[in-house]
């Protein structure tokens, strides 16, 4: 059971190049998220997932893109890098409320993928 | 969401017990409380949540105030292993796309 599994670990772009970052939990979940972390800041969100076929916007979406086309797969792409760009990837997974109980289930997170951008 | 203010590092010595507070004075009554850690280099970790009870699990106790503006994580015996940096984080439930992370608390455990 290896949870969530983010591919690759490290990747060094040129500004302009292109590039598809994987997740793949193996935990049944039904959501998936994209995050990036940046020094001195938070994590934020950049696009998450409901389900299969199912994608929504975070908090800073622009200049990436996602797909969930299979439940236990969520790609991150970046159509055109930017130096901005440069960051470390979590991807992590979660399955939604159970039941009649208000408590949210917690989020699992892959180890990150360390991304730059020249 | 509610935002949270914790202190930005603490030190622990070994074998002691970790008490690491969060103040969450805006959260209202449906927001759940969350604990984090991230280990240097790795993902974050899910270490424990509640309401408005105290909670423990395998990992660590949780301590909600009455008026649930504060909490305290208490990690009770800290081992080298548990230095990282640990998130407080308010959630509304059923909002899944929503964890405001804040910076966190460093914690150092020394020998």
């Amino acid at each position: 059971n290896a949870g969530v599994t983010q591919t690759p670990k490290f990747r060094v772009l040129k500004t302009g190049q292109s590039m598809t970052l994987l997740c793949a939990q193996d935990m049944n979940h039904e959501y998936m998220y994209w995050y990036r972390q940046d020094p001195g800041m938070g994590l934020r969100l950049i696009h998450y997932s409901v389900g299969e076929g199912t994608t929504a916007k975070g908090e800073v979406p622009d200049g990436y893109n996602v797909s969930r086309l299979k439940k236990q797969n969520f790609l991150l792409g970046l159509e055109s890098a930017a130096p901005s760009q440069t960051s470390v990837y979590f991807c992590a997974s979660s399955q939604p409320r159970q039941g009649l109980f208000l408590s949210n289930q917690p989020q699992h997170f892959g180890d990150g993928t360390r991304l730059s951008i020249l | 969401d509610a935002k949270t203010t914790q202190p930005p590092s603490m030190d622990c010595a070994e074998g002691r017990a970790a008490n690491l507070p969060c103040n969450h004075s805006t959260i209202s009554g449906n927001e759940y409380v969350y604990w984090y850690r991230q280990i240097h280099s790795q993902g974050p970790q899910y270490i424990i949540h509640g309401l408005k009870n105290n909670e423990t699990n395998e990992m660590a106790s949780l301590i909600i105030t009455e008026d649930r503006k504060s909490s305290t994580l208490i990690l009770p015996h800290a081992t080298l292993r548990d230095t990282a940096v640990y998130y407080c984080i308010v959630r509304l439930a059923g909002n899944n796309r929503k964890l405001i992370w804040g910076l966190g608390t460093s914690l150092a455990v020394n020998p």
